[in-house]
C-alpha cells in the first residue's frame, strides 16, 4: 500500500531533551513537509524539502531541525531551543510541479513532561 | 501575507440537510486550493482539489466551487450524514509549493 507513516503515534518528552520524529513515503514523491498544528490554529509550515539534501525552513522553524537524506525518508528533531514544543506534528508529501496535491501522514501528538 | 479564514468555527445540521462550508483567502494570486477532511487525532484526507483555472470541483456528494476573483471558495455537501462529522480544512497554494490553511470548521451532523 502507498502511503505516508509517521512514528510513534505519541511521544513524550521531558524539558531538555530532543526528540526525533520519523516520517517515511512510499509514494515517490519529491516533496515533503512538516507541519504542526495547535488547537484553535490552522496548520502551520515548519520544514519542508523539494529535493534530497535540500531544504528550506517555514514560517515557525525556530527550534527544530531536519534532514533529507533519502527520498523516502525526512525526520523532524523537536530540539530544547523550541519553547513551547507540545502539539499535533503532521508529515505530508507532494509531487514537484503538476497540481502538487499534498498527501498527510496520521500525524504525532507530542507532549512535553 | 496570505490569510485563509473559515467561518463559522463549528456547525451543527439534521442528517440528510444540504450544508456549505466557507473559506476565504486575501490574496487571489493562488495556484490551487485544497478542501481536507480531519478527524480528531487523525492526519489530513485530501478530499478536493482545485486549480486557479477551474471554477469548480465534485466528488460524490461533495462539490467545490472557487471565485479567485472574490477570494471566496465554498464547499457543498448534499444529503449529510453522521460520518460525515469531521473538521473541514481549506488550504491555498502559491506558487512556491508551499500551502496556507484556514482554521477550520467543525461540522456535526446530528442522527
Amino acid at each position: 500500500d502507498g502511503g505516508i507513516t509517521q512514528s510513534p503515534k505519541y511521544l513524550f518528552r521531558k524539558e531538555g531533551q530532543n526528540v526525533t520524529l520519523s516520517c517515511e513515503q512510499n509514494l515517490n514523491h519529491d516533496a515533503m513537509y512538516w507541519y504542526r498544528q495547535d488547537p484553535g490554529q490552522g496548520l502551520r509550515l515548519i520544514y519542508y524539502s523539494q529535493i534530497v539534501n535540500d531544504f528550506q525552513k517555514g514560517d515557525i522553524a525556530e527550534g527544530y531541525s531536519v534532514s533529507r537524506e533519502k527520498k523516502e525518508s525526512f525526520p523532524l528533531t523537536v530540539t530544547s531551543a523550541q519553547k513551547n514544543p507540545t502539539a499535533f506534528y503532521l508529515c505530508a508529501s507532494s509531487i514537484t510541479g503538476g497540481s502538487g496535491e499534498q498527501f498527510f501522514g496520521p500525524g504525532t501528538r507530542l507532549t512535553v513532561l | 501575507k496570505q490569510e485563509v479564514t473559515q467561518i463559522p468555527a463549528a456547525l451543527s445540521v439534521p442528517e440528510g440537510e444540504n450544508l456549505v462550508l466557507n473559506c476565504s483567502f486575501t490574496d487571489s494570486a493562488i495556484y490551487n486550493l485544497q478542501w481536507f477532511r480531519q478527524d480528531p487525532g487523525k492526519g489530513l484526507t485530501s478530499l478536493l482539489l482545485i486549480q486557479s483555472s477551474q471554477r469548480e470541483q465534485t466528488s460524490g456528494r461533495l462539490n467545490a466551487s472557487l471565485d479567485k476573483s472574490s477570494g471566496r471558495s465554498t464547499l457543498y455537501i448534499a444529503a449529510s450524514q453522521p460520518g460525515d462529522s469531521a473538521t473541514y480544512l481549506c488550504a491555498v497554494r502559491h506558487g512556491n509549493e508551499k500551502l496556507t490553511f484556514g482554521t477550520g470548521t467543525r461540522l456535526t451532523i446530528i442522527p
